[in-house]
């Protein structure tokens, strides 16, 4: 929703600069992980994923890395857009019991300065 | 359109009341959740649901309902033994079961409890 920017970290960038946005997840057994973005009152959006087996995976303007030796994943966006201002957050799939569960980051606001 | 639709956007409420919460979704997908979104904090699950009449209790269910009674809607109705229930619920979907599925997002109801 509206608060959901409050109390978090925040990225200011301007408008045409690359962004990186960083998350780091604490199960080593994760093996799926997901970045959205959420705009200011809305819920949020699938922007691209990444499984366990792979370091680097490109979008539109969006790439995501993963470096599974120190549980870091990150999201560069290139030539930042007023539009990508929003909330940014990581989730990773970690095994619960017999079955997973979906793991949820605090997230950074980012805004972007025309 | 497909989409998930929440409804309604916000919902304000006495202290002591009962709430349900919408969510209904044309896509056709067999899985269902629910997340509630506090200020500066990832998304909790509350609920979710593999299939129609069947549903499992998320992180934070206490103090939650839900009936899955039709494939499209998967109503959440907050209790009054919810010792907290103000905040962004978000309701999700995904065409197959497991939290590896992307996950699709409705545009949320804002409750406030008075």
């Amino acid at each position: 929703g509206e608060s959901v920017g409050l109390h978090l970290p925040t990225l200011s960038v301007q408008e045409g600069d690359n962004s990186i946005i960083n998350c780091a997840y604490s199960n080593s057994a994760s093996d799926y992980f997901i970045w959205y973005k959420q705009e200011s009152g809305k819920g949020p959006q699938f922007i691209i994923d990444i499984r366990s087996n792979m370091d680097k995976r490109q979008g539109q303007r969006v790439t995501v890395l993963l470096n599974k030796t120190v549980k870091h994943l990150s999201l560069q966006i290139a030539a930042t857009q007023p539009g990508d201002s929003a909330v940014y957050f990581c989730a990773e799939t970690q095994p619960q019991g017999g079955s997973e569960k979906l793991v949820f980051g605090k997230g950074m606001k980012l805004t972007v300065n025309p | 359109d497909g989409g998930i639709t929440q409804s309604p956007k916000y919902l304000f409420r006495k202290e002591g009341q009962n709430v349900t919460l919408s969510c209904e979704q044309n896509l056709n997908h067999d899985a269902m959740y629910w997340y509630r979104q506090d200020p500066g904090q990832g998304l909790r699950l509350i609920y979710y649901s593999q299939i129609v009449n069947d549903f499992q209790k998320g992180d934070i269910a206490e103090g939650y309902s839900v009936s899955r009674e039709k494939k499209e809607s998967f109503p959440l109705t907050v209790t009054s033994a919810q010792k907290n229930p103000t905040a962004f619920y978000l309701c999700a979907s995904s065409i197959g079961v497991g939290f590896a599925y992307e996950q699709y997002f409705g545009p949320g109801t804002r409750l406030t409890v008075t």
